[in-house]
């Protein structure tokens, strides 16, 4: 597809599990986003992957949740031991060659996560 | 960190105008954004303007830039029933590598 796509489209957890997130951006684009958004409130930063540089992980609410990018390509966000607050709707964003002043982000459908 | 102001909810009728309002509070970011995300979607971006521009028409869509008050809007012209979405503005700060969002404005056309 043509789109940033996401897995899976909804994930249903008890408190205290382990999720996985998985983000596939669109092809050739080396900037990669992932945001949060709550019921009710705005989307929240969380991590910045561009080409091989370090990760802004500057959103990152906690040492639970964590973010890798293979190849330059793929991008997993983990929530290690999840909590109740931690249910959202998850959000992935790629671009062209990052930095918002320049470039558009695409944004996926997203994961709605749900922890009982 | 930036606090990026809309108001939640906006009711229309179909066929008149919608205007969504935002304020901002980085005078010096370069470019602000309205996004739509529809129901179970993803967000998309409608429109962006750059700073130094005041108004920005395409087609039914027309977005206004106040920087001395840091206000922004968009104002749909013959609102659709299609149109029913949340709108999110977003600014760039220099520096930043996100945006920054507001909390939406849920807009609803009714027939």
């Amino acid at each position: 597809g043509a789109g940033v796509s996401q897995s899976p489209s909804n994930k249903v957890t008890e408190k205290g599990k382990d999720v996985e997130l998985r983000c596939d951006p669109i092809s050739g684009h080396t900037a990669l986003y992932w945001y949060r958004q709550s019921l009710g409130q705005g989307l929240e930063f969380l991590i910045y992957f561009q080409g091989n540089s370090a990760p802004d992980k500057s959103g990152l609410p906690s040492d639970r949740f964590s973010a890798e990018r293979t190849g330059g390509s793929v991008s997993t966000l983990t929530i290690q031991r999840t909590q109740q607050e931690d249910s959202a709707v998850y959000l992935c964003a790629s671009s062209l060659a990052g930095g918002p002043n320049t470039d558009t982000q695409y944004f996926g459908p997203g994961t709605r996560l749900t922890v009982l | 960190g930036e606090d990026v102001e809309q108001s939640l909810f906006l009711s229309v009728r179909e066929g008149d105008s919608s205007v969504i309002n935002c304020t901002y509070t980085d005078s010096s970011s370069t470019y602000l954004y309205w996004y739509k995300q529809e129901p179970g979607a993803g967000l998309q971006l409608l429109t962006y303007i750059f700073s130094n521009m005041d108004m920005k028409q395409d087609q039914r869509l027309t977005v206004l830039l106040n920087k001395k008050d840091k206000h922004l809007s968009l104002r749909i012209a013959d609102t659709q029933t299609g149109d029913s979405a949340i709108y999110f503005c977003a600014e760039s700060p220099p520096g930043a590598n996100n945006l920054f969002f507001g909390t939406g404005t849920r807009l609803t056309v009714i027939p």
